[in-house]
């Protein structure tokens, strides 16, 4: 069973500074990376793909890939309270597989 | 464009019940995933379906199965209900064109309590 690891949380950030979500996976050959965000009560929004080593960004969101490490992060700039959410990483094995997700918060 | 539906959106049901989950898929989309997420838990894929026909399947027992219809929306049904079924259901679609690109677009989900 292919895996993806996340810290559960909460990180908790003031409102302005930066984020840093992580996320470990198993597999070595997965190939495709996603990052979503899920409001409480709500289902997962998708915020950003990559596909390969390095740094993608989008707007407030950087996504960041390590493929030899096995690790991807999501970086979030300028952080808000309306950021506050859990934050879902998932690895493409022909269907996703996802984290258990980490709780962010955001504080003004 | 039409987002992914999902209905009913809560339900209740009690233990040894059936019950089925509807979803329409976005508009241009031809793949239906389900997931079920249980409290304070990612969501764990269920099966996938492309053209009308089953192309994954999660580590789920046979008591949930599926359905795609032509239209690509798509059906979940579920037999002898157990508790820990209580979850809330998920239907993403998406595109499977020269490759699946593995962008899942959510539906706002079934909530199933069971008692």
């Amino acid at each position: 069973q292919k895996e993806v690891e996340q810290n559960s949380g909460p990180l908790s950030v003031p409102e302005g500074a930066i984020a840093s979500l992580n996320c470990t996976y198993s597999d070595r050959g997965s190939q495709s990376f996603f990052w979503y965000r899920q409001y409480s009560g709500k289902s997962p929004e998708l915020i950003m793909s990559i596909y390969s080593n390095g740094d993608k960004e989008d707007g407030r969101f950087t996504a960041q890939l390590n493929k030899a490490s096995q690790y991807v992060s999501l970086l979030i700039r300028d952080s808000q309270p309306s950021d506050s959410a859990t934050y879902l990483c998932a690895v493409n094995d022909g269907k996703l597989v996802f984290g258990a997700g980490t709780i962010l918060r955001v504080k003004s | 464009e039409t987002g992914v539906t999902q209905s009913p959106t809560h339900l209740i049901k009690t233990r040894g019940q059936q019950v089925t989950l509807r979803c329409s898929s976005q508009s241009g989309h031809n793949t239906v995933s389900w997931y079920q997420q249980a409290l304070g838990q990612g969501p764990q894929f269920i099966f996938q379906y492309y053209r009308e026909e089953e192309n994954g399947r999660g580590n789920f027992p046979p008591r949930f199965s599926g359905l795609q219809f032509p239209n690509y929306s798509s059906e979940l049904n579920v037999n002898a209900l157990e508790l820990d079924d209580s979850a809330l259901y998920l239907c993403a679609s998406s595109l499977y064109g020269e490759r699946w690109t593995g962008e899942l677009f959510f539906g706002e989900g079934s909530r199933l309590t069971v008692l």
